[in-house]
This record gives structure tokens, sequence and C-alpha cells, in this order.
């Protein structure tokens, strides 16, 4: 089992470029996340999903866009990104409600 | 605003002693409160997790203590060991709404041989 896969794991971005960040869960689960962390500031939720077809707002959603086309993958894009964008992204899955978190390698975005 | 606060933001502790990693929170609403640990590099995994009805929840070297009433609880690593350092977070969430993780900022341990 793979159990959450995020692609690409380093990215480069210039001020202005769009991006889409890809997550594949294999454990079919129904819930996914996308969190960001930054030194201090612990991890903080972007966007989530409780199931295919269903997106919502977490604490830090401007600037990002997700969809959840199919029950194993959670994709988060940037269409203009900014410095202030600059993060570790982590997508993370569980099976159910307040059940273990499962989450991926993480990816390093640099926006310059 | 950070639902779940979290001290110390860092800590040493010797090989062998005990290390103690503090939370609080103000929802009452929240009814499951995780321990992740990260590794440099690597996404957070579970380490142990408690649910309300109990006060304290023990998995080997790593114990959760639970105060409901002062709204609290705290991580202790006894016997801590140099492979224990790691950054720790605590984290919560509520089953009726809201389905993520509520995490404190992290503290992070160094254990020195």
């Amino acid at each position: 089992n793979a159990g959450v896969t995020q692609t690409p794991k380093f990215r480069v971005l210039k001020t202005g470029q769009s991006m889409t960040l890809l997550c594949a869960q294999d454990m079919n689960h129904e819930y996914m996340y996308w969190y960001r962390q930054d030194p201090g500031m612990g991890l903080r939720l972007i966007h989530y999903s409780v199931g295919e077809g269903t997106t919502a707002k977490g604490e830090v959603p401007d600037g990002y866009n997700v969809s959840r086309l199919k029950k194993q993958n959670f994709l988060l894009g940037l269409e203009s990104a900014a410095p202030s964008q600059t993060s570790v992204y982590f997508c993370a899955s569980t099976l159910t409600v307040n059940t273990e978190a499962f989450f991926g390698q993480g990816t390093r975005l640099t926006v310059v | 605003q950070q639902q779940v606060k979290q001290s110390p933001q860092s800590l040493i502790v010797q090989k062998g002693g005990i290390s103690i990693i503090n939370c609080a929170y103000e929802n009452t609403a929240f009814d499951y409160f995780p321990w992740y640990q990260q590794f440099p590099g690597k996404g957070p995994a579970l380490l142990i997790a408690i649910r309300p009805d109990v006060s304290e929840k023990k998995e080997g070297r790593f114990t959760i203590s639970f105060n409901k009433s002062a709204k609290q609880f705290s991580l202790h690593i006894m016997d801590s060991q140099p492979g224990d350092s790691a950054t720790y977070f605590c984290a919560a969430s509520m089953t009726n709404s809201g389905y993520a993780l509520n995490f404190g900022k992290g503290t992070s341990l160094l254990v020195t041989p």
C-alpha cells in the first residue's frame, strides 16, 4: 500500500504562475484534506472534502482552489502564485470523522 | 484564531528523562484529541489519541493525560530517547460539525544523549 502520495515533491514557481498539486490515496478513504505548514504556525487547513464531488473551505482558503472528481484524488490549484504561498503543503486522508489521519510526504513550494 | 494552544514551542530533554508537552482548547464540542509526530522531511504520523470519556491513555512510553474540566491535555514521553527527537503536534476535532483537525503550533523536541 502506498498510502497517500503527493506530486510533485518540490517546485519553484514565479509570481503569477499557476500550478496544480496532486494527492492520491489508495485506502478508499472518504475524507481528504489539504494543509499548509509554515514555521511556527503549525498545520493550517486550506480546503477539505468529505466525499467525491464535494469540497469545503478551511481556515486559509484564499488563493487556492480544489477539486475531488474521483474519490482517490484531491487536487489543489494555485491560479496565480504569490510569495506568501511559499510553504510546505500536506495532503491527508481519513476513513471517517475522528479517525487516524494519514499524511503524504509533503510538497515544498517556493514562489519567487 | 488558534483553537488549540500548545506549549512549549521547543523542549530539550536528556536521554532517559520525561518530556511533557501541554495543550489547551476552548471549544467544548471537541471530542477527539490526537497527537502527531513529525520527523524532518516527512509528513506527520499519528502517535496516540484520546477521547474525552477517559482521563488517561498509555501506549508504551507515551501517555496522554486529559483534564476535561480544565480543557487541557498533555503528552508525556517517559524514558525519552534520542530517536524521539521530532516535532510534536497536538490536535482536536469534533464529530458533529467540521471534520478536520485543528492543530497546535507544534513543539520541537530534542533529546540529548
